[in-house]
Protein backbone atom coordinates (compact mmCIF):
# COMPACT_ATOMS: atom_id res chain seq x y z
CA UNK A 1 0.00 0.00 0.00
CA UNK A 2 1.13 3.78 -0.57
CA UNK A 3 2.73 5.36 2.25
CA UNK A 4 4.21 8.70 2.90
CA UNK A 5 6.69 9.67 5.76
CA UNK A 6 7.52 13.24 7.18
CA UNK A 7 9.97 12.04 9.96
CA UNK A 8 10.02 16.02 11.17
CA UNK A 9 7.30 16.54 12.86
CA UNK A 10 8.45 20.18 13.97
CA UNK A 11 11.08 22.58 12.76
CA UNK A 12 11.75 25.38 14.30
CA UNK A 13 14.47 27.90 12.74
CA UNK A 14 15.54 31.90 12.73
CA UNK A 15 14.78 34.19 9.72
CA UNK A 16 16.26 33.66 6.82
CA UNK A 17 17.77 30.32 6.86
CA UNK A 18 17.65 27.87 4.52
CA UNK A 19 15.24 25.03 5.71
CA UNK A 20 14.51 21.34 4.10
CA UNK A 21 11.27 19.40 4.45
CA UNK A 22 12.02 15.37 4.57
CA UNK A 23 9.52 13.09 2.36
CA UNK A 24 9.72 9.76 1.61
CA UNK A 25 6.74 7.50 0.09
CA UNK A 26 6.48 3.93 -0.87
CA UNK A 27 4.71 2.90 -3.90
CA UNK A 28 4.33 0.16 -6.13
CA UNK A 29 2.58 1.82 -8.93
CA UNK A 30 4.84 2.53 -12.15
CA UNK A 31 3.09 6.19 -12.67
CA UNK A 32 2.22 8.33 -9.79
CA UNK A 33 2.43 11.64 -8.79
CA UNK A 34 3.96 13.70 -5.58
CA UNK A 35 2.68 16.73 -4.04
CA UNK A 36 3.03 19.49 -1.63
CA UNK A 37 0.95 21.79 0.20
CA UNK A 38 1.19 24.40 2.49
CA UNK A 39 -1.51 24.51 5.93
CA UNK A 40 -1.57 27.95 6.65
CA UNK A 41 -3.31 28.70 9.93
CA UNK A 42 -6.46 29.64 8.84
CA UNK A 43 -6.64 25.73 7.82
CA UNK A 44 -7.34 25.70 3.93
CA UNK A 45 -4.72 23.22 2.43
CA UNK A 46 -2.74 25.37 -0.52
CA UNK A 47 -1.39 23.46 -3.34
CA UNK A 48 2.30 24.02 -3.73
CA UNK A 49 3.68 21.39 -6.20
CA UNK A 50 2.93 18.68 -8.53
CA UNK A 51 5.76 16.37 -9.98
CA UNK A 52 4.95 13.17 -11.80
CA UNK A 53 6.61 9.84 -11.52
CA UNK A 54 8.45 10.25 -14.77
CA UNK A 55 10.08 13.53 -14.64
CA UNK A 56 13.09 13.67 -11.93
CA UNK A 57 13.84 17.18 -12.63
CA UNK A 58 14.42 19.42 -9.90
CA UNK A 59 12.33 22.30 -9.75
CA UNK A 60 12.27 25.88 -8.47
CA UNK A 61 10.03 28.48 -7.61
CA UNK A 62 11.24 31.86 -6.04
CA UNK A 63 12.88 30.57 -2.82
CA UNK A 64 10.91 27.33 -3.09
CA UNK A 65 12.33 24.08 -4.79
CA UNK A 66 11.79 20.09 -4.90
CA UNK A 67 14.08 17.80 -4.97
CA UNK A 68 12.87 14.68 -6.47
CA UNK A 69 14.55 11.35 -6.11
CA UNK A 70 13.11 7.58 -7.40
CA UNK A 71 16.39 6.04 -6.19
CA UNK A 72 15.67 6.97 -2.77
CA UNK A 73 11.91 7.50 -2.70
CA UNK A 74 12.11 11.30 -1.90
CA UNK A 75 10.55 14.15 -2.48
CA UNK A 76 12.20 17.00 -0.57
CA UNK A 77 11.36 20.80 -0.34
CA UNK A 78 13.52 23.82 0.64
CA UNK A 79 12.90 26.60 1.55
CA UNK A 80 15.73 29.52 1.00
CA UNK A 81 16.02 32.24 2.82
CA UNK A 82 13.14 31.47 5.03
CA UNK A 83 10.40 33.95 6.44
CA UNK A 84 7.88 34.38 8.97
CA UNK A 85 5.00 34.12 6.55
CA UNK A 86 6.48 30.72 5.40
CA UNK A 87 5.38 29.41 9.39
CA UNK A 88 2.58 26.83 8.23
CA UNK A 89 1.96 22.91 8.55
CA UNK A 90 3.16 21.50 5.02
CA UNK A 91 1.93 18.54 3.79
CA UNK A 92 3.30 15.61 1.47
CA UNK A 93 1.10 13.34 -0.91
CA UNK A 94 1.12 10.76 -3.37
CA UNK A 95 -1.59 9.58 -5.43
CA UNK A 96 -2.94 6.10 -4.89
CA UNK A 97 -3.88 5.53 -8.31
CA UNK A 98 -6.10 7.20 -10.10
CA UNK A 99 -8.67 8.49 -7.72
CA UNK A 100 -6.95 9.23 -4.36
CA UNK A 101 -4.20 10.69 -2.09
CA UNK A 102 -2.44 9.18 0.32
CA UNK A 103 -0.93 12.01 3.11
CA UNK A 104 1.86 12.09 5.09
CA UNK A 105 1.36 13.49 8.52
CA UNK A 106 2.80 16.81 7.87
CA UNK A 107 5.97 18.73 9.22
CA UNK A 108 4.95 21.85 11.67
CA UNK A 109 7.06 25.12 10.29
CA UNK A 110 8.09 27.57 12.17
CA UNK A 111 10.02 30.88 11.31
CA UNK A 112 11.16 33.10 14.24
CA UNK A 113 12.24 36.82 13.29
CA UNK B 1 -14.09 32.53 -8.49
CA UNK B 2 -14.68 29.30 -8.31
CA UNK B 3 -13.52 27.14 -5.16
CA UNK B 4 -15.17 24.82 -2.07
CA UNK B 5 -17.03 26.39 0.54
CA UNK B 6 -17.26 24.71 3.90
CA UNK B 7 -19.68 25.75 6.65
CA UNK B 8 -19.89 25.95 9.60
CA UNK B 9 -16.47 26.86 10.20
CA UNK B 10 -16.65 26.26 13.87
CA UNK B 11 -19.24 23.29 15.28
CA UNK B 12 -19.90 22.18 18.48
CA UNK B 13 -21.87 18.85 18.99
CA UNK B 14 -23.40 17.27 22.27
CA UNK B 15 -22.52 14.00 23.11
CA UNK B 16 -25.39 11.41 21.36
CA UNK B 17 -26.14 14.38 18.48
CA UNK B 18 -25.66 13.78 14.74
CA UNK B 19 -24.38 17.08 13.28
CA UNK B 20 -23.94 17.47 9.81
CA UNK B 21 -21.04 19.42 8.02
CA UNK B 22 -21.47 20.94 4.59
CA UNK B 23 -19.21 21.39 1.95
CA UNK B 24 -20.28 22.96 -1.60
CA UNK B 25 -18.29 23.30 -5.06
CA UNK B 26 -18.66 25.22 -8.31
CA UNK B 27 -15.61 24.01 -9.75
CA UNK B 28 -17.46 21.13 -11.91
CA UNK B 29 -15.57 18.85 -10.67
CA UNK B 30 -16.59 15.47 -10.45
CA UNK B 31 -14.77 13.69 -7.12
CA UNK B 32 -15.30 15.03 -3.87
CA UNK B 33 -13.37 13.67 -0.61
CA UNK B 34 -13.62 14.18 3.03
CA UNK B 35 -10.69 13.92 5.18
CA UNK B 36 -9.85 14.24 9.16
CA UNK B 37 -7.22 15.80 10.38
CA UNK B 38 -5.98 15.33 14.09
CA UNK B 39 -2.83 16.80 15.53
CA UNK B 40 0.18 14.72 14.56
CA UNK B 41 -1.70 12.30 12.85
CA UNK B 42 -2.02 14.56 9.17
CA UNK B 43 -5.07 13.72 7.08
CA UNK B 44 -6.83 10.74 7.11
CA UNK B 45 -9.63 9.46 4.60
CA UNK B 46 -13.57 9.30 5.89
CA UNK B 47 -15.46 9.10 2.56
CA UNK B 48 -14.95 10.00 -0.86
CA UNK B 49 -16.99 9.77 -4.11
CA UNK B 50 -16.24 9.73 -7.89
CA UNK B 51 -19.78 10.49 -9.20
CA UNK B 52 -23.08 11.70 -8.19
CA UNK B 53 -25.17 8.41 -6.56
CA UNK B 54 -22.12 6.75 -5.49
CA UNK B 55 -19.51 6.97 -2.83
CA UNK B 56 -16.78 4.50 -1.10
CA UNK B 57 -15.59 4.19 2.35
CA UNK B 58 -12.04 5.56 3.08
CA UNK B 59 -10.16 4.58 6.07
CA UNK B 60 -12.00 5.50 8.70
CA UNK B 61 -15.49 5.46 7.89
CA UNK B 62 -16.92 3.95 10.77
CA UNK B 63 -19.22 6.51 12.71
CA UNK B 64 -19.84 8.30 9.95
CA UNK B 65 -22.73 8.75 6.88
CA UNK B 66 -22.10 10.70 3.18
CA UNK B 67 -24.89 11.33 0.63
CA UNK B 68 -23.80 12.50 -3.09
CA UNK B 69 -27.41 13.51 -4.54
CA UNK B 70 -26.02 16.41 -6.63
CA UNK B 71 -22.09 17.07 -8.44
CA UNK B 72 -21.94 20.02 -5.95
CA UNK B 73 -22.54 19.17 -2.40
CA UNK B 74 -21.01 16.13 -0.71
CA UNK B 75 -22.40 16.47 3.08
CA UNK B 76 -20.49 14.32 6.31
CA UNK B 77 -22.47 13.17 8.64
CA UNK B 78 -20.83 12.74 12.17
CA UNK B 79 -23.37 10.25 13.67
CA UNK B 80 -23.32 9.51 17.62
CA UNK B 81 -21.42 6.55 16.94
CA UNK B 82 -18.10 8.12 16.24
CA UNK B 83 -16.63 7.86 19.56
CA UNK B 84 -13.79 10.59 19.04
CA UNK B 85 -15.63 13.23 16.95
CA UNK B 86 -13.32 16.34 17.55
CA UNK B 87 -11.03 16.88 15.10
CA UNK B 88 -10.41 19.75 12.27
CA UNK B 89 -12.80 18.28 9.20
CA UNK B 90 -11.37 19.00 5.37
CA UNK B 91 -13.46 18.64 1.82
CA UNK B 92 -11.57 18.23 -0.81
CA UNK B 93 -12.70 18.00 -4.86
CA UNK B 94 -10.82 16.91 -8.04
CA UNK B 95 -11.56 15.60 -11.77
CA UNK B 96 -12.54 12.14 -11.80
CA UNK B 97 -9.91 9.92 -11.56
CA UNK B 98 -8.12 13.14 -11.42
CA UNK B 99 -5.70 12.63 -8.20
CA UNK B 100 -2.74 12.71 -10.23
CA UNK B 101 -3.75 16.68 -11.04
CA UNK B 102 -4.09 16.91 -6.84
CA UNK B 103 -7.21 18.52 -5.20
CA UNK B 104 -8.96 21.51 -4.46
CA UNK B 105 -9.42 21.72 -0.45
CA UNK B 106 -12.09 24.07 1.35
CA UNK B 107 -11.27 26.00 4.58
CA UNK B 108 -12.50 23.37 7.03
CA UNK B 109 -14.91 22.80 9.76
CA UNK B 110 -13.38 22.24 13.65
CA UNK B 111 -16.26 20.06 15.47
CA UNK B 112 -15.55 19.79 19.15
CA UNK B 113 -18.00 17.93 21.21
CA UNK B 114 -19.13 19.75 24.73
Amino acid sequence: AQKVTQAQTEISVVEKEDVTLDCVYETRDTTYYLFWYKQPPSGELVFLIRRNSFDEQNEISGRYSWNFQKSTSSFNFTITASQVVDSAVYFCALSQGAQKLVFGQGTRLTINP
Amino acid sequence: DGGITQSPKYLFRKEGQNVTLSCEQNLNHDAMYWYRQDPGQGLRLIYYSQIVNDFQKGDIAEGYSVSREKKESFPLTVTSAQKNPTAFYLCASSLQGGAGYGYTFGSGTRLTVV
